[in-house]
């Protein structure tokens, strides 16, 4: 089961920032955040993940709260190739399972 | 890199036929998933291999549906007989361990 809760869609404009929020609240200390896309049926494609630090890379930030209780993705300037289900994923270290829930649809709108 | 590759890409087939979907997965990567997405359910996991063997099969729906990986190139996933309600996309993922999965383009499967 899906461990995480995420807003059904959001609209962001093109060049904006794009901050998608996921919460997290039953996540243990040995479990890390993954953030995946879908582009219109395309199959997903990996973002970033992180622990407990901030992480960045190519794609975007993930923001996580010192509790570890939600995160947040950004994506810095989002352009309308942006716009897809994104899906945030909590998963156990050593347990090589991902549970997809029903992610956030973001419309970038030019 | 070709990527995680996967045939067919879309397969219409008649109820009670058989059907066979087929994957190879990222060159030296060891571990390999198959998922299916249907509007209703979203993305479900239905097995993985690593390093081949089975690893967790609890996600596959019936004993309609079986899959193997004879080599770490070919994975293929069965359904005996189908059904309309099989009707979904098929994907396939790869990882090398614990590191971040690969998916393929899928299979869109459509039992008549």
């Amino acid at each position: 089961d899906a461990k995480t809760t995420q807003p059904p869609s959001m609209d962001c404009a093109e060049g904006r920032a794009a901050n998608l929020p996921c919460n997290h609240s039953t996540i243990s200390g040995n479990e890390y955040v993954y953030w995946y896309r879908q582009i219109h049926s395309q199959g997903p494609q990996y973002i970033i993940h992180g622990l407990k630090n901030n992480e960045t890379n190519e794609m975007a930030s993930l923001i996580i709260t010192e509790d570890r209780k939600s995160s947040t993705l950004i994506l810095p300037h989002a352009t309308l190739r942006d716009t897809a289900v994104y899906y945030c994923i909590v998963r156990e270290y050593n347990f090589n399972k991902f549970y997809f829930g029903s992610g956030t649809k973001l419309n970038v709108k030019p | 890199d070709a990527g995680v590759i996967q045939s067919p890409r879309h397969e219409v087939t008649e109820m009670g036929q058989e059907v066979t979907l087929r994957c190879k997965p990222i060159s030296g990567h060891n571990s390999l998933f198959w998922y299916r997405q249907t509007m209703m359910r979203g993305l479900e996991l239905l097995i993985y291999f690593n390093n081949n063997v089975p690893i967790d099969d609890s996600g596959m729906p019936e004993d309609r549906f079986s899959a193997k990986m004879p080599n770490a190139s070919f994975s293929t996933l069965k359904i005996q007989p189908s059904e309309p309600r099989d009707s979904a996309v098929y994907f396939c993922a790869s990882s090398q361990g614990l590191n971040e999965q690969f998916f393929g383009p899928g299979t869109r499967l459509t039992v008549l």
